[in-house]
């Protein structure tokens, strides 16, 4: 399967700021997810964008296929940001790779 | 309402037992997968079900079986349980598989976490 890295590996913010996660992946990929995992264990959908960009709230992400990445940009960071953020990848084999995650925790 | 569920959400037992897991989605959703999830927050398909049909089936122990006994629904088995596969183990569904872009975006369910001493 595809191989997925994630950077940075753990990420401390103080409240109000703001911050870039960076997803790179091994080959071309037909689809690229980005979940956040709470600090109770829930795993929850951001985004699903395998080219472009899109913005929800103070969450954007941006993908770049032909350079292999895609990154998450999270602006006023606020202590529910906290938590995991995984990006998942997909080549032609229908099963979707995830990266280790980055380990965000916003101070108040 | 919850989208996607899974029971137990705790599971605690002793090696060597037979332990299952149940899911169910109400999304309506045509595929469902089961996902491991070990210590250090690593996530891994195990197994995905399109119409009831097995498309996926990851390198696992083949003491580990999936049954779907309808779309809505995807069960794990675990007989023989160790202490590696103390875990949390995530149930997701999508719409499809990758047949067209967005349809095998991943709805989680709450997790189980097993343990097994």
């Amino acid at each position: 399967g595809i191989q997925v890295e994630q950077s940075p590996p753990d990420l401390i913010l103080q409240e109000g700021a703001n911050s870039t996660l960076r997803c790179n992946f091994s080959d071309s990929v037909n689809n690229l997810q980005w979940f956040h995992q709470n600090p109770w264990g829930q795993l929850i959908n951001l985004f699903y964008i395998p080219s472009g960009t899109k913005q929800n709230g103070r969450l954007s992400a941006t993908t770049v296929a032909t350079e292999r990445y895609s990154l998450l940009y999270i602006s006023s960071s606020q202590t529910t940001d906290s938590g995991v953020y995984f990006c998942a990848s997909r080549s032609n084999d229908y099963k979707l790779s995830f990266g280790a995650g980055t380990t965000v925790t916003v101070r108040a | 309402d919850t989208a996607v569920s899974q029971t137990p959400k705790y599971l605690v037992t002793q090696m060597g037992n037979d332990k299952s897991i149940k899911c169910e989605q109400n999304l309506g959703h045509d595929t469902m997968y089961w996902y491991k999830q070990d210590s250090k927050k690593f996530l891994k398909i195990m197994f995905s079900y399109n119409n009831k049909e097995l498309i996926i089936n990851e390198t696992v122990p083949n003491r580990f079986s999936p049954k779907s006994p309808d779309k809505a629904h995807l069960n794990l088995h675990i007989n023989s349980l160790e202490l590696g596969d103390s875990a949390v183990y995530f149930c997701a569904s999508s719409q499809d598989i990758w047949r067209r872009e967005g349809t095998d975006t991943q709805y989680f369910g709450p997790g189980t976490r097993l343990t097994v001493l």
